[in-house]
């Protein structure tokens, strides 16, 4: 059965603070892993990693896989409060292209 | 319109009912995924669909639950018999193209189903 593990489960940090949330895996037939953040209903995409050790970056946040290790990271640096989400990472992979795998998500709170 | 639109966005119905949720995609979207989302947990998938199929409805829990998409557009998730453990949010995507190809899922609001 496909697997995705975050952690950690919630983090709690003061605005400045840089913070990594980790994602493991265990699929058949890898094709992508995304990473979400969900603030209040719908998840909002932020990064889609398909090959290993290529650093994706928006702003503070970044992102990279590492397929020999089965996982992903995602950094975001100097918090602010308006980063205070759920972060969600996803999995496409499996024997059907599209089914997406979804890990339990890491709750992020930034305190001022 | 401009995203994924979920109706109703809160339904709250009683044991035994039997419930409707709908899902718009995205103009041109032919992939749509259905997901529900307990408290505190990730969104756990229940079905795509590839156009007017369901490619994979393996995360449906059990035959209460069914889906169509008639035409490749609008969705509807149906829910027979309704049971407390239903409540959840149940969370709408689509994407442009799904397969090889894939790319980022767009999502909706969520209808939040509470089942007395």
């Amino acid at each position: 059965e496909d697997k995705v593990v975050q952690s950690p489960l919630s983090l709690v940090v003061h605005e400045g603070d840089t913070v990594t949330l980790n994602c493991s895996y265990e699929v058949t037939n890898f094709r992508s892993l995304l990473w979400y953040k969900q603030e209040k209903k719908a998840p909002t995409f932020l990064f889609m990693l398909t090959s290993s050790g290529i650093e994706k970056k928006s702003g503070r946040l970044s992102s990279i896989l590492d397929k020999k290790e089965l996982s992903s990271i995602l950094n975001i640096t100097a918090t602010q409060t308006g980063d205070s989400a759920i972060y969600l990472c996803e999995n496409a992979g499996g024997t059907s292209y599209g089914k997406l795998t979804f890990g339990q998500g890491t709750i992020l709170t930034v305190h001022p | 319109g401009a995203g994924v639109s979920q109706t109703p966005s809160n339904k709250v119905t009683e044991k035994g009912k039997y419930v409707e949720l709908r899902c718009d995609p995205i103009s041109g979207h032919t992939a749509l995924y259905w997901y529900r989302q307990s408290l505190g947990q990730g969104p756990e998938f229940l079905i795509y669909f590839q156009g007017t199929g369901a490619a994979d409805d393996s995360g449906l829990p059990n035959d209460r639950f069914f889906a169509v998409r008639p035409e490749g557009s609008v969705s509807t998730l149906k829910i027979q018999r309704t049971e407390r453990g239903d409540s959840a949010v149940y969370l709408c995507a689509s994407s442009a193209l799904a397969g090889p190809s894939y790319n980022e899922q767009f999502f909706g609001p969520g209808t939040r189903l509470t089942v007395l």
